[in-house]
């Protein structure tokens, strides 16, 4: 069966610090991969899909970026947090050609926040 | 005007209660889906359709793309289906858009 693991579960940081969050995917392969972010009090937000090694995708400009460096693999990072990355950060794949057509299955989170 | 909407934003219904939730949005879908997201902030998906009508369990999901809704019911509502509960379309290519949420309390 599939599983999609992400750590860590909770962050504390500090503004200006980098930040790394990574997700693995075991159970499946070529899975398109996503990262969403949900800011306290609000909806959820695609960051960034990628449908294979090496290629990411961005749907919101931001201080954010994300790689994909192993077929399960998707990191999100920044080289300088702000106080408005706090939020509820989730990966997420589907089946390789899928996209939003296809179902979802969400990582647990990581909790970030900034101070 | 948002892109997906839901009402109603909050609900509080007794145990047993039937339960209906809507979504509605404004541009042409691939595929909606329903989530639901427990109150440590897993999110859960529940069902993905393009047309008709889905059961699992207790849970119905139909859709109508004509009128571009989509309607989430529940039977017989237990308190562990307290949540919220989250409408979200797709919109062609990667375009993946979230409804605001509905929050669900259903007290014992």
């Amino acid at each position: 069966s599939q599983t999609i693991h992400q750590w860590p579960a909770t962050l504390v940081q500090p503004v200006g610090s980098p930040l790394s969050l990574e997700c693995t995917v075991e159970g499946t392969s070529n899975p398109n991969l996503y990262w969403y972010r949900q800011a306290a009090g609000r909806g959820l937000q695609l960051l960034f899909y990628s449908v294979g090694i090496g290629q990411i995708s961005s749907e919101v400009p931001q201080n954010l970026s994300a790689s994909r460096p192993q077929d399960r693999q998707f990191i999100l990072s920044s080289k300088k947090l702000l106080l408005s990355d706090s939020g509820f950060y989730l990966c997420a794949w589907s089946v390789r050609g899928g996209g939003f057509s296809y179902e979802q299955y969400f990582g647990p989170g990581t909790r970030l926040t900034v101070t | 005007k948002n892109e997906v909407e839901q009402s109603p934003q909050n609900l509080t219904a007794q145990e047993g209660e039937f339960i209906t939730i809507n979504c509605s949005y404004s541009v042409g879908i691939s595929a909606l889906h329903w989530l639901q997201q427990h109150p440590g902030g897993g999110i859960v998906s529940l069902f993905m359709l393009s047309s008709g009508k889905k059961k699992h369990g207790r849970l119905i999901a139909t859709i109508n793309i004509q009128e571009k809704h989509s309607s989430l019911h529940i039977t017989a509502s237990h308190p562990r289906d307290s949540a919220v509960y989250i409408c979200a379309v797709a919109a062609g290519g990667q375009n993946f858009v979230f409804g605001p949420g509905t929050r669900l309390s259903v007290l014992p």
